[in-house]
């Protein structure tokens, strides 16, 4: 009964491969989050999306496409990766109305690693 | 834009001492102010959220957070710590008008507990 589920958990792909990840929260969230965090721990937002509709892009290369296909689900497509894209990637949802109430909740995490 | 700091990149304690870990935000309006905890190869669970009323909240695992408006400051505090304890501590502001509203976090503190 995980409330925000990402996979995979870890993924090791070579540059210039294209992969996805995937995210699905049963918590009836209308909002959903992806954050990347880098080495150094910061967190930043990279998308979000309400109802299936982008919300947010916060000048996230092109390589990076996330798609919601319903309000559950949310992935992120990467294409051509390149070394610098290693990080960890957080899905993370929340209602948009009621957020300041219950905070988000975040997805244990996806550690990309590009060789 | 709203920015939050956290000014201590690592703290060590030992165990049973009391603990306070600094956080400093900038935002124009009332803001919404959350603590996040993250363990070693896990994603963040919330520990306590602040947007109005009391400005003493307490949260989960014995933690208190008091807001200050005119330092501009949500500092956690926890009287007695707990080697469990040890982990990254993250806090965030809620930033963004409500349809595209998103966490702001500083960049992190990292909690090392001294047995």
């Amino acid at each position: 009964d995980t409330a925000v589920s990402q996979t995979p958990k870890y993924l090791v792909t070579q540059m210039g491969n294209d992969k996805s990840i995937k995210c699905e929260q049963n918590l009836g969230h209308d909002t959903m989050y992806w954050y990347k965090q880098d080495s150094k721990k910061f967190l930043k937002i990279m998308f979000s999306y309400n109802n299936k509709e982008l919300i947010i892009n916060e000048t996230v290369p092109n390589r990076f496409s996330p798609k919601s296909p319903d309000k559950a689900h949310l992935n992120l497509h990467i294409n051509s990766l390149e070394l610098g894209d290693s990080a960890v990637y957080f899905c993370a949802s929340s209602h948009r109305l009621s957020y300041f109430n219950y905070g988000y909740t975040f997805g244990s995490g996806t550690r990309l690693t590009v060789v | 834009a709203q920015s939050v700091t956290q000014p201590d990149i690592h703290i060590t304690v030992s165990e049973g001492a009391s603990l306070e870990l600094r956080c400093n935000y900038s935002y124009g309006a009332t803001p919404y102010l959350f603590w996040y905890v993250q363990s070693p190869g896990q994603g963040l669970q919330l520990l306590l959220k602040y947007f109005s009323g009391d400005t003493l909240v307490q949260g989960i695992k014995g933690f208190e957070a008091e807001f200050k408006r005119s330092q501009s400051s949500f500092n956690l505090r926890k009287p007695s710590v707990h080697w469990s304890d040890a982990a990254e501590y993250f806090c965030a502001v809620g930033a963004g008008i409500q349809g595209a509203q998103k966490l702001v976090f500083g960049q992190g503190t990292r909690l090392t507990i001294n047995p």
